[in-house]
């Protein structure tokens, strides 16, 4: 099945214990992509690949860093996470310019 | 990318259809519509996507207007479980860089 999945799904931890939230899809889609979500604020991007070896900031990249090691996994990683980096976190992929998948999320708490 | 308008919310009934209105009357000629939707919490869901002709697939139908300033998504039988959030986006096409840009959405209540 297609899909592109996130681990873990649920996750609390404290001020500046470094996480890593994986991201892995199936479908050999170039672009890959995060987003976090937030009450009044909507989806927003923070970083996204075009392909391997090529990342990018998106419009909220403060506090979060990637990598592009192979072409299936995006891992998104909080260096020092702080409790404004409390929310819901999104990965996706597309090939082409056209249909974008989601992963079914992740839920972040910092405490 | 082009910005959309949508109604805060709207109610349907089981069984019937739901029409979903979108205004994105400064759409390029070159940006397609999408529909994405999202149920509680869970990630968004492609529904569908046009350019200017109508599109209908298994889950809904878009109809675009031909000056392509509005559009709206039919689900024709809605049920309890499509109740969400349901986004209309306008996007660049074949563009690797050009992200989904989520307003905030119509939320859909479908009430037996």
């Amino acid at each position: 099945e297609a899909q592109v999945t996130q681990n873990p799904r649920y996750l609390i931890t404290v001020t500046g214990k470094k996480l890593t939230v994986t991201c892995s899809q199936n479908m050999n889609h170039e672009y890959m992509s995060w987003y976090r979500q937030d009450p009044g604020l909507g989806l927003r991007q923070i970083y996204y690949s075009m392909n391997v070896e090529v990342t990018d900031k998106g419009d909220v990249p403060e506090g979060y860093k990637v990598s592009r090691k192979e072409k299936r996994n995006f891992p998104l990683i909080l260096e020092s996470p702080s409790p404004n980096q409390t929310s819901l976190y999104f990965c996706a992929s597309r090939t082409g310019g056209r249909v974008e998948y989601f992963g079914p999320g992740t839920r972040l708490t910092v405490t | 990318d082009a910005k959309t308008t949508q109604p805060t919310s709207m109610d349907c009934a089981e069984g019937r259809a739901a029409n979903l209105p979108c205004n994105h009357s400064t759409i390029s000629g070159n940006e397609y519509v999408y529909w994405y939707r999202q149920i509680h919490s869970q990630g968004p869901q492609y529904i569908i996507h046009g350019l200017k002709n109508n599109e209908t697939n298994e889950m809904a139908s878009l109809i675009i207007t031909e000056d392509r300033k509005s559009s709206t998504l039919i689900l024709p039988h809605a049920t309890l479980r499509d109740t969400a959030v349901y986004y209309c986006i306008v996007r660049v096409a074949g563009e690797y860089g050009n992200k989904l840009v989520f307003g905030a959405g119509t939320i859909l209540r479908v009430k037996s």
